[in-house]
């Protein structure tokens, strides 16, 4: 159990368009996902917290108007990185957090390589 | 100071021995703390969890956390070069929703 799901697992896209990243936890709910952004041979840094049915948290120094989170479902969570540009090229991994039973431990998606021309 | 260090090596352990990686925290109200180890190019996997003082042991792996000097460490017992990965200690704070804090993680190589 506690399964999570990234979609897509690489995306390439021109300078300035979006990209949507989704995350779903495939059997079991989670109130709470986070999303991290790791660029080569550094560790996870978290971009934002996502709760389910209101705002994210966004941690110091991430813009929310350029990376817009939706979390409308217990079982979903989305990433949008808008008007993309080269230097937001990274691995970004979205995790979540069991409801029950809550042993505070993680579950990480596959995680999504994004490359930004 | 970071709220989570460690070493970022690289390690470099031979095939058979024991590898030693270590953790430091600076929030006291941390409870719960986790290894996680990632491969190149994938996400991390938890290998162990560790909530209270003491050792905790799975298998060829060996948790121990010690509250008072703020230290967490992962012994590595009978290396093999499957175990060659960066592994990422994190600890959990206890603010609002218990997010996890990452450690840089350290980069350990077996060596047949």
């Amino acid at each position: 159990g506690a399964v999570v799901s990234q979609h897509p697992s690489w995306v390439i896209c021109k300078s300035g368009t979006s990209v949507k990243i989704e995350c779903r936890s495939l059997d079991f709910q989670a109130t709470t996902m986070f999303w991290y952004r790791q660029f080569p041979k550094q560790s996870l840094m978290l971009m934002a917290t996502s709760n389910e049915g209101s705002k994210a948290t966004y941690e110091q120094g991430v813009e929310k108007d350029k990376f817009l989170i939706n979390h409308a479902s217990l079982t979903l969570s989305t990433l949008t990185v808008t008007s993309a540009h080269p230097e937001d090229s990274s691995f970004y991994i979205c995790s979540a957090r069991r409801v029950i039973p809550n042993t505070g431990e993680l579950f990480f998606g596959e995680g999504s390589r994004l490359t930004v021309l | 100071q970071k709220e989570v260090e460690q070493n970022s090596g690289p390690l470099s352990v031979p095939e058979g021995a024991i590898a030693s990686l270590n953790c430091t925290y600076s929030d006291r109200g941390s409870q719960s703390f986790f290894w996680y180890r990632q491969y190149s190019g994938k996400s991390p996997e938890l290998i162990m969890s560790i909530y209270s003082n003491g050792d905790k042991e799975d298998g060829r792996f060996t948790a121990q956390l010690n509250k008072a000097s703020q230290y967490v460490s992962l012994l590595i017992r009978d290396s093999q070069p499957s175990d060659s990965a960066t592994y990422l200690c994190a600890g959990a704070i206890i603010q609002g929703a218990q997010k996890l804090v990452f450690g840089q993680g350290t980069r350990l190589t077996i060596n047949p």
